[in-house]
């Protein structure tokens, strides 16, 4: 069965210093791993993606995101935080597609993140 | 939120009636998919639909209804039959390229459903 855990409900960071949010996952076969972030009341906005190459991921607004195949995580990274980063965060996860199958994909409970001035 | 539209922004049901929310996508996606979001528990799929006049069940399907009789619409209707549907509701397209191969998913802005 494939599965995603966010195990922090909440993460808090001074702005300017480094955050970290983090997501582990399980597939069967290989993962395409996914960061959405979510404002209130809205929808959800793609931030990035792993599906093959490089295990560090660059997407919007400065993240970024490692694949560790081994731990079986996909954590979520930023240098420097801002106070706009403010938000929900939610890893998703989906197995490589095979043939005509549509891989759906699983979300993780998500992260909310507050960034303090 | 792209080309994604839902509406509307927020809707009341009352007790015993059938709601239908609007997702309209201008991204000739091929696939959409309509997510329920409750607090603390990310999203679960309700339905989705790879080409026009076919769909699927997804993890909570029961007490909801969908169509998809043109490429760029997949309403939902919330029925009656589902006992608690107070909850954020978003619909998500997607490309589907040559050999099944599905793309990233895109979201609509949401409707709140909420019940009277």
């Amino acid at each position: 069965a494939q599965s995603v855990a966010q195990p922090e409900d909440q993460v808090n960071v001074a702005e300017g210093n480094p955050l970290t949010v983090k997501c582990t996952y399980s597939v069967s076969g290989n993962p395409y791993l996914f960061w959405y972030v979510q404002y209130p009341n809205r929808g959800l906005q793609f931030l990035l993606k792993y599906i093959t190459g490089d295990n560090l991921v660059k997407g919007s607004y400065g993240f970024e995101a490692e694949f560790n195949k081994s731990q079986t995580s996909f954590h979520l990274k930023k240098p420097s935080a801002l106070v706009s980063d403010s938000a929900l965060y939610f890893c998703a996860v989906r197995e490589a597609d095979r043939g005509s199958t549509l891989g759906r994909l699983y979300f993780g409970r998500g992260t909310q993140l507050t960034v303090w001035p | 939120d792209g080309g994604i539209t839902q509406s509307p922004k927020y809707l009341f049901r009352k007790e015993g009636q059938n709601v239908t929310l609007s997702c309209e996508q201008n991204l000739n996606h091929d696939a959409m998919y309509w997510y329920r979001q409750d607090p603390g528990q990310g999203l679960r799929l309700i339905y989705y639909s790879q080409i026009v006049n076919d769909f699927q069940k997804g993890d909570i399907a029961e007490g909801y209804s969908v169509s998809r009789e043109k490429k760029e619409s997949f309403p939902l209707t919330v029925t009656s039959a589902q006992k608690n549907p107070t909850a954020f509701y978003l619909c998500a397209s997607s490309i589907i390229r040559a050999g099944g191969r599905q793309e990233t998913q895109y979201f609509g802005p949401g409707t709140r459903l909420l019940v009277l």
